[in-house]
């Protein structure tokens, strides 16, 4: 069974400009959430969709952040305009709804705005 | 605030000896923790969930306890191995399935 993806796995872009992340989650998982974990700090929630509904976006940094998982499968995370404090690790995981409270991360997307 | 803390500095051992990790919680009470491990440039890996009305939870050579009059968990790694280093996180949900997470603590493990 595939894991969960991430696209790019590292991305680099200048201040003001536009970065699109996608997450593929596991086949079957209706749930998806994004992460984010800053230089030091500790990996914080964005926010939860179930299936193409969001369920919790209450970690939203702020309106430069949108997140769609149309047909709810695949999701992206798009940051625009991205300032310098964006740049961190985003981690995409999925989990099944019913099922256990574990969560499968895939292996993060490193952005750095200079 | 609702915080999941745990010590930042890093636990050196020897090969073989039980690693002891620790996970504080303040001001709530979890109806249950989660523990993770990561490794550099990966994402988190579930390992064990134990629930508040568990006091112990094992999986092969990994323990974790639960107190929660010390609103504790500890997490043992017994034999351990140089491939047991990594970051564990200690974790808690917080609405619906919102996870919030410690910052972690390094485990190295010398041969």
């Amino acid at each position: 069974e595939a894991g969960v993806t991430q696209f790019p796995s590292h991305s680099v872009i200048e201040k003001g400009q536009t970065v699109t992340l996608r997450c593929d989650p596991i086949s079957g998982h209706d749930n998806l959430y994004w992460y984010r974990r800053v230089m030091g700090k500790e990996i914080k929630f964005l926010l939860h969709f179930v299936k193409e509904s969001k369920q919790d976006e209450s970690g939203m940094p702020n309106n430069r952040f949108l997140a769609e998982r149309t047909g709810g499968t695949y999701s992206t995370l798009k940051v625009q305009p991205a300032e310098l404090e964006d740049s961190g690790v985003y981690f995409c995981a999925s989990s099944q709804v019913a099922g256990p409270y574990e969560q499968y991360f895939g292996p993060g997307t490193r952005l750095t705005v200079t | 605030s609702q915080k999941i803390e745990q010590n930042s500095e890093a636990l050196n051992i020897q090969e073989g000896k039980t690693a002891t990790l620790t996970c504080n919680y303040t001001n709530y009470s979890p109806a249950y923790l989660q523990w993770y491990r990561q490794d550099p440039g990966r994402g988190p890996v579930f390992l064990l969930l134990i629930r508040e009305n568990e006091k112990e939870k094992r999986k092969e050579r990994l323990k974790v306890t639960f107190d929660t009059t010390l609103k504790q968990s500890l997490f043992h790694i017994t034999a351990s191995q140089p491939a047991d280093s990594a970051t564990y996180l200690c974790a808690r949900r917080a609405g619906g399935f919102k996870t919030i997470f410690g910052a972690g603590t390094r485990l190295f493990v010398k041969a």
